[in-house]
């Protein structure tokens, strides 16, 4: 079965900062990994995803994130936080495969921007 | 392509009212997923349908809770009777495969008053 884990139900940047969101998943088989956003009174966006290749992966708004596998982790990064940033992040993982279907969500994480 | 379609975008009813919210997938998503999100649970998988069949209902919390999808482009989730720990935001999302991820809809703010 897979899991994920984020690291901080809330984190707090001031505007130009680096923002760095972390996440851990479990999986026994090789994963696909996604980050969504959740603006307020939004549904969830899809931020980016890795699914085979390089494991660094580009997505919108200026977000990264890098697949890990020796430390089952796939964090979020932004070089220079924006006040439009503010959301709620959630990571997702999915097993790759024929057939697959399924994302298991992390518990999402706040983040609040600082002018 | 208009995306995934959530109806009403805010409720607000009666304790003990029967409730139905309304999804419409994206077209050729063969997947329809159900969530509910409270600040205290995060977001919940309530079920899913392949192909406009059931598979999975495990997380509906209740028998007051029922989903259906005739066809391909719609489907419901009813609450009768309602009640006040109902209350959420719930949204559908679609997918075809989870290579794209989920397509979310805006979500359904439900109050039960």
């Amino acid at each position: 079965a897979q899991s994920v884990t984020q690291l901080g139900s809330h984190v707090s940047v001031s505007e130009g900062a680096l923002v760095l969101l972390r996440c851990n998943y479990s999986s026994s088989v090789p994963p696909y990994l996604f980050w969504y956003v959740q603006y307020p009174n939004q549904g969830l966006q899809l931020l980016l995803k890795y699914t085979t290749g390089a494991t660094l992966v580009k997505g919108i708004n200026g977000f990264e994130a890098e697949f890990k596998k020796s430390e089952t982790s796939f964090h979020l990064t932004k070089p220079s936080a924006h006040m439009s940033d503010a959301a709620e992040y959630f990571c997702a993982v999915s097993d790759q495969g024929a057939g697959s279907y399924q994302l298991t969500f992390g518990k999402g994480t706040k983040l609040s921007v600082i002018p | 392509d208009a995306g995934v379609i959530q109806s009403p975008r805010h409720e607000v009813t009666e304790m003990g009212q029967e409730v139905t919210l309304r999804c419409k997938p994206i077209s050729g998503h063969d997947y329809l997923f159900w969530y509910r999100q409270t600040m205290m649970r995060g977001l919940e998988l309530l079920i899913y349908f392949n192909n406009n069949v059931p598979i999975d209902d495990s997380g509906m919390p209740e028998d007051r809770f029922s989903a259906k999808m005739p066809n391909a482009s719609f489907s419901t989730l009813k609450i009768q009777p309602s009640e006040p720990r109902d209350s959420a935001v719930y949204f559908c999302a679609s997918s075809s495969t989870v290579f794209y991820g989920y397509t979310f809809g805006s979500g359904t703010r439900l109050t039960v008053v």
